[in-house]
């Protein structure tokens, strides 16, 4: 059973368009949210670890932001290219020390 | 700075073996965590290893076990495969515990017969 959620599942965009994605957690037991990218054929790569509400995270092209009281986060990544293709994780730490707790991902595929 | 090494990257079993995967992490991180990812499904918490102690196990049957040695290198264990093993094992390591990011290895894929 997930207790995260991400939607959508995946999604197609064009090279050049903007474009978000949501993951919902559970609003209690607070620690921390991750968002990860992983690429095929490569690990997981951490892009942001948010903990405070009304976080605001930004790497190159693509952002986050939190909200811990509603139990959402969401994804933008602004002027999308082939090379954003992969699917984004989000990871939720709730009360027990060390369980991260995964989405299922969000697939993204960039076309030129 | 070499990153998560897994070994093996991929391997067949059939139903009834035993298998042992291996993890050494990210030299200076003391944290090993192990992940499981079947079709359909995100990332499943296994444990977490830290100074050689488990200090948290997600709900897998006992048949999933692990280790970590004094080096942080860590290695886990499934006895009596069944065919719902299938799935491509995670290791991570981070520097210390609590609620830091993750740096991942590239995985062990087995595949039960």
């Amino acid at each position: 059973i997930l207790n995260v959620e991400q939607s959508p599942q995946s999604l197609h965009v064009q090279e050049g368009d903007s474009t978000n994605f949501t993951c919902s957690f559970p609003s209690s037991n607070f620690y921390a949210l991750h968002w990860y990218r992983w690429e095929t054929a490569k690990s997981p790569e951490a892009l942001f670890v948010m903990t405070l509400n009304g976080d605001e995270k930004k790497k190159g092209r693509i952002s986050a932001t939190l909200n811990t009281k509603e139990g959402y986060s969401y994804l933008y990544i602004k002027g999308s290219q082939p090379e954003d293709s992969a699917t984004y994780l989000c990871a939720f730490y709730g009360d027990s020390w060390g369980k991260l707790q995964f989405g299922a991902g969000t697939q993204v595929v960039v076309t030129p | 700075k070499a990153g998560v090494t897994q070994t093996p990257r991929y391997l067949i079993k059939t139903r009834g073996q035993q298998v042992t995967l291996s993890c050494s992490p990210i030299s200076g991180h003391r944290s090993v965590s192990w992940y499981q990812q079947t079709p359909g499904q995100g990332l499943q918490f296994l444990f977490e290893y830290f100074s050689e102690t488990q200090r948290n196990k997600g709900n897998f049957p006992g048949r999933f076990s692990g280790r970590q040695f004094s080096n942080s290198r860590s290695e886990m264990n499934v006895s009596t495969l069944e065919l719902g093993d299938s799935a491509l094992y995670l290791c991570a390591s981070r520097l210390t515990g609590g609620i830091g990011e993750l740096f991942f290895g590239e995985g062990s894929r087995l595949t039960v017969l």
